[in-house]
This record gives structure tokens, C-alpha cells and sequence, in this order.
């Protein structure tokens, strides 16, 4: 299975939105809502942002949201803090097995 | 509330096999939909996606790795047992343990904090 292809990076000032993308195929993000994020500090374990395309677990600043178009998923976060400068994983589940992305690191300006 | 915490070798050699516990607490492996997963992460490089068992017992494989994965579950000890054969080099990685809570869900919630395996001879 290949990984599911994200930016390498995006950048952008706080205040701002940035929107980072996942595309897959139809075996894949296009073929479940099963799309999740993760958000990982250096040194730290990833942590759940994003699950079923959209949903947002308990705790989670609403700041985050996610949406999905054919077989690309996208991660958007607005009003960017300082404390959301770190790497961002996507995931999808393939029909018998999960695939991540190749991750994209969000630098705050 | 939930936790995970892997356990294991931190340096094996090359060719030699790899076992990994997860231990969890406060969920049980008998809850229909649940499922724990393993995941890793070379230094520098992105998650991948390793293997997962059902409560069920219902066990997925990464399609590349399938050949050298065997995942196992001990409800009565709360432990996911992971081995992987033939370890080389490039296995070096951080390896982690989540929980995945049902099949709405479909994703890993809590993960545990997560081991470094080296593979050198």
C-alpha cells in the first residue's frame, strides 16, 4: 500500500487559517469516511484531533475541522496559535488496513 | 481514564525476532468494537501503520510487513503481544501501542507514550 500523499510543509501567521490536505485513492479516503488526524509535538506521541472525516473528540479546540472531497481529505485550522506548530498526520482506514500519510509540518510564522 | 504503555527490547539485532507488549488499563478487550493497534515511526520519518487485533480476536496486518507481523491478545492480563521477524536496521524506530474505541470511530484515540527499538548488530 502506498501512503497517502500530504504537503511536506505550510506555514502560516497566527490569526490566520491554514488548510493541509491528504490525498489518497478510491481504495482508500475515497472509498470510507474513516479519515483521521493526528497532531505530534517532537518527542511526544501523536495525539487524535480529527476522526470520521469531521468529528472532533471531546477536548479538541473547535478551531479544528475536517472535510473530504472525492479521495483528498483536508485538516483546516483557523485563528492558528503558536501551540499548533508541529506535524500533522493523516489517516485512512483501506477496507482491511490503515494507511497514514507521509505527515506535513506546520510552522507558525 | 485510558492508558497504554509498550514494553520491549531496546536494542536487537539484525535477523533476530522482536516482541513488543502493549499493557492497558481502564478498557477491556472483550468490548464488542474494540480493537488495539500498533504503530511506528522511524527517527525523522512519518507514522506507519502496523497492526491491529479485535475484541474478537479478528487480527489485520499491513500488507508489506504481513509475512513478519503476528499480533496476539491476553484479555486476562489487559496485553497485545506484537512480534515482528527478522528485524534489520531499518526497523529502528519508536513503536506505539493505541487504542482504536469502535468501529464508528474508526481511529486511534489514546496512544501509548510509545518505545525505541534500535536493530544493530
Amino acid at each position: 500500500q502506498s501512503a497517502l500523499t500530504q504537503p511536506r510543509s505550510v506555514s502560516g501567521s497566527p490569526g490566520q487559517s491554514v488548510t493541509i490536505s491528504c490525498t489518497g485513492t478510491s481504495s482508500d479516503v475515497g472509498g470510507y469516511n474513516y479519515v483521521s488526524w493526528y497532531q505530534q509535538h517532537p518527542g511526544k506521541a501523536p495525539k487524535l484531533m480529527i476522526y470520521g472525516v469531521t468529528k472532533r473528540p471531546s477536548g479538541v479546540p473547535d478551531r479544528f475541522s475536517g472535510s473530504k472531497s472525492g479521495n483528498t481529505a483536508s485538516l483546516t485550522i483557523s485563528g492558528l496559535q503558536a501551540e499548533d506548530e508541529a506535524d500533522y498526520y493523516c489517516c485512512s482506514y483501506a477496507g482491511s488496513f490503515w494507511v497514514f500519510g507521509g505527515g506535513t509540518k506546520l510552522i507558525v510564522l | 481514564q485510558i492508558t497504554l504503555k509498550e514494553s520491549g527490547p531496546t536494542l536487537v539485532k539484525p535477523t533476530q525476532t522482536l516482541t513488543l507488549t502493549c499493557t492497558f488499563s481502564e478498557f477491556s478487550l472483550n468490548t464488542s468494537g474494540v480493537g488495539v493497534g500498533w504503530i511506528r515511526q522511524p527517527p525523522g520519518k512519518a507514522l506507519e501503520w502496523l497492526a491491529l487485533i479485535y475484541w474478537d480476536d479478528d487480527k489485520r496486518y499491513s500488507p508489506s510487513l504481513k509475512s513478519r507481523l503476528t499480533i496476539t491478545k491476553d484479555t486476562s492480563k489487559n496485553q497485545v503481544v506484537l512480534t515482528m521477524t527478522n528485524m534489520d536496521p531499518v526497523d529502528t524506530a519508536t513503536y506505539y501501542c493505541a487504542h482504536r474505541p469502535t468501529v464508528t470511530w474508526n481511529a486511534f484515540d489514546i496512544w501509548g507514550q510509545g518505545t525505541v527499538v534500535t536493530v544493530s548488530s
